[in-house]
């Protein structure tokens, strides 16, 4: 059974610092990985999208990297603002599945002026 | 383009009735529906997967009587939780796709649902 899994569960920097976001899946036979942002009682917001053939997608200060064969993705996001603040969540989709996603707990990021 | 949107947002209901969720594609035309629930610090959990015009497929462990599905339109799906309790108190949120097994799933702003 696929399972995702996101670390740290919340962190908090302050502004204009890098961060990285950690993702981590068991089953290795996805389709692509999906980075979102949720803000609170809001729904979702797709970042970035990576096939499982890509290793990396780019969107401005946002960088996702994925490791199929180690089950890992990271999102990297430069130079944070508070706006940045929310809950990133990361999701995986199934080869071979009727396509439903896959999804961590995800990452509440605050970010402090 | 690519917009979902559900109505209504929020929703406060007695125990016991029955509350109606719905979710439309506004400019795309969605062969495949997905509904989601989400608890507070939890992760989405797949309820059910419908395509226009066929049955819902729904996840393990959820009920099929308590949950109805219907997607009769290529633009409209609704989730009706029928004698709601408290425990069905819950985020609420569907996709849609346009068809085929890995097109994109585009997300509506979800609904929270509150049982007294």
């Amino acid at each position: 059974k696929q399972e995702v899994t996101q670390i740290p569960a919340a962190l908090s920097v302050p502004e204009g610092e890098n961060l990285v976001l950690n993702c981590s899946f068991t089953d290795s036979a996805i389709y692509n990985l999906q980075w979102f942002r949720q803000d609170p009682g809001k729904g979702l917001t797709s970042l970035l999208l990576i096939q499982s053939s890509q290793r990396e997608q780019t969107s401005g200060r946002l960088n996702a990297s994925l490791d199929k064969s180690s089950g890992r993705s990271t999102l990297y996001i430069a130079a944070s603002q508070p706006g940045d603040s929310a809950t990133y969540l990361c999701a995986v989709r199934l080869t071979g599945s009727q396509g439903n996603l896959i999804f961590g707990k995800g990452t509440k990021l605050s970010v402090k002026p | 383009g690519a917009v979902v949107s559900q109505h209504p947002s929020r929703v406060i209901c007695k125990s016991g009735t029955s509350v109606k969720i719905e979710c439309r594609s506004l400019d795309f035309q969605a062969t495949t529906m997905f509904w989601y629930r989400q608890f507070p610090k939890q992760s989405l959990m797949l309820m059910a997967t419908s395509n226009e015009g066929s049955k819902a497929t729904y996840e393990q462990g959820v009920e099929k009587d308590k949950f109805l599905i219907n997607h009769a339109s290529l633009t409209l799906s609704t989730l009706t939780v029928t004698s709601a309790h408290p425990e069905d108190s819950s985020f609420y949120i569907c996709s849609a796709s346009t068809g085929g097994l890995y097109n994109e799933q585009f997300f509506g702003p979800g609904t929270r649902l509150t049982v007294l």
